[in-house]
């Protein structure tokens, strides 16, 4: 059965530093895909990024980065320069191809405060 | 384009009463997946419709139902409901799979 883990339960840094969640799934799928998602105090989650298991290349978007590993079953997460406004709950995500659907299954979701 | 609706945004029932919940998907999208979020479970999902068909469904019981309509609507359906139901519902919609899902803001159902 499909499995996310997001072993930080909550993580605490001061404006502009740097941080980096981890996120590691368990999949007997051999299609599969990988997301994260960002729940602000407001509730609703925001899209993040979404990667498929044949497409390991890292990528960025402005200070966001995702470090993706298959043979470390690791779709790690990094935040640049961290803002007050990062503070949010991220969630990482994992869906199946073989689901036939849209079937997400959530990490535990970490919790990132940044403080000014 | 207008994001994903949910209503009511909050909901307060007693135990054994039923409730109904309803979302709109984004328009153009016939995907709608709902989830639980609790602080003891986490994000669940319950299930998902595609074009009036559930194609998908999570480890709920049979209390929790759903449906949608030939406008991609869907409404879920909590019969007989229990102190553990409280929880904060999200309804997400898709274009099609597998594809990002864009979440609702949200029910948060109180159950007394």
């Amino acid at each position: 059965a499909q499995k996310v883990t997001q072993a930080q339960t909550e993580i605490s840094v001061v404006e502009k530093e740097d941080v980096t969640l981890d996120c590691v799934y368990e999949t007997r799928d051999t299609t599969y895909y990988l997301f994260w998602y960002k729940q602000p105090p407001s509730g609703e989650l925001v899209f993040l990024i979404r990667r498929n298991s044949f497409d390991e290349q890292n990528e960025i978007s402005g200070r966001y980065s995702w470090n993706f590993q298959k043979s470390t079953s690791s779709f790690n997460f990094t935040i640049t320069a961290s803002q007050v406004v990062d503070s949010a709950v991220y969630f990482c995500a994992l869906s199946e191809a073989r689901a036939a659907g849209n079937k997400l299954t959530f990490g535990g979701g970490t919790r990132v405060l940044v403080k000014p | 384009k207008a994001g994903v609706t949910q209503t009511p945004r909050y909901l307060i029932k007693t135990r054994g009463q039923q409730v109904t919940l309803s979302c709109s998907p984004i328009s153009g999208h016939r995907s709608v997946s709902w989830y639980q979020q609790t602080p003891g479970q986490g994000l669940q999902f319950l299930f998902e419709y595609f074009s009036e068909t559930q194609r998908n469904k999570g480890n709920f019981p049979g209390r929790f139902s759903g449906r949608q309509f030939s406008n991609s609507r869907s409404e879920m359906n909590v019969s007989t409901l229990e102190l553990g139901d409280s929880a904060l519902y999200l309804c997400a919609s898709s274009p099609g799979s597998p594809n990002e899902q864009f979440f609702g803001p949200g029910t948060r159902l109180t159950v007394l």
